[in-house]
């Protein structure tokens, strides 16, 4: 099965703030990789799909990237609405795999 | 619109069974492949299985293998899941989730429902 190593566990930030969190796929997973924002008591919620793809309705503020079996999201000039969990997911080879989750936090 | 409800949750004992069942409207549900998720209290998301279309092909999570079984009837626009041997792990929401075409990750959820097993 293939790793998804999601870092860091928790991060604190400011609304404004610059906020990048990294997945590493523990074998190439050819770039199907996506992106949630999950909130309690909501479902989850779909941001970037195929590495670096906005999900339509999703504000431009949040971004995707990749290098090799390294992804990012990056979420620039952080919302007070985006304070919540994020997790990547590999959907190349099943099981689709989630990382563990990065809290954004209030700083 | 694109909905999906799921339902059935509750509380059982270690070692019983449940069915939980997702209800699907707004798409068409034979041409989309359909996940089940689920969040342990105070755990992460986990993937539990998924169910090719045509519900031909099934994957499952080793540690629910040979326990849970997850099936479609696209005619009646539903799916469910069901559970048996449930252990207190299991406990947890239950998502169910649909597949963008092409792969495009997990597009659509449902709000999830409550699954607790305890004694």
């Amino acid at each position: 099965d293939i790793q998804m190593t999601q870092s860091p566990s928790s991060v604190s930030a400011s609304v404004g703030d610059r906020v990048t969190i990294t997945c590493r796929a523990s074998q190439d997973i050819n770039g199907h990789l996506a992106w949630y924002q999950h909130k309690p008591g909501k479902a989850p919620k779909l941001l970037i799909y195929g590495s670096s793809r906005l999900q339509s309705g999703v504000p431009s503020r949040f971004s995707g990237s990749a290098s090799g079996t390294d992804f990012t999201l990056t979420i620039s000039n952080l919302q007070p609405e985006d304070f919540a969990t994020y997790y990547c997911q590999q959907a190349y080879n099943s099981p689709d795999t989630f990382g563990g989750g990065t809290k954004v936090e209030i700083k | 619109e694109v909905q999906l409800v799921e339902s059935g949750g509750g509380l059982v004992q270690p070692g019983g069974s449940l069915r939980v069942s997702c209800a699907v409207s707004g798409f068409t549900l034979r041409s989309h492949w359909i996940s089940w998720v689920r969040q342990a209290p105070g755990k992460g998301l986990e993937w539990v299985a998924h169910i090719s279309p045509d519900g031909s092909w099934e994957d499952y999570v080793d540690s629910v293998k040979g326990r849970f079984t997850v099936s479609r009837d696209n005619a009646k626009n539903s799916l469910s899941l069901q559970m048996h041997s449930l252990r207190v792990e299991d406990t947890a929401v239950y998502y169910c989730a649909r597949t963008a075409p092409t792969n495009r990750g997990l597009d659509y959820w449902g709000q999830g429902v409550l699954v607790t097993v305890s004694s």
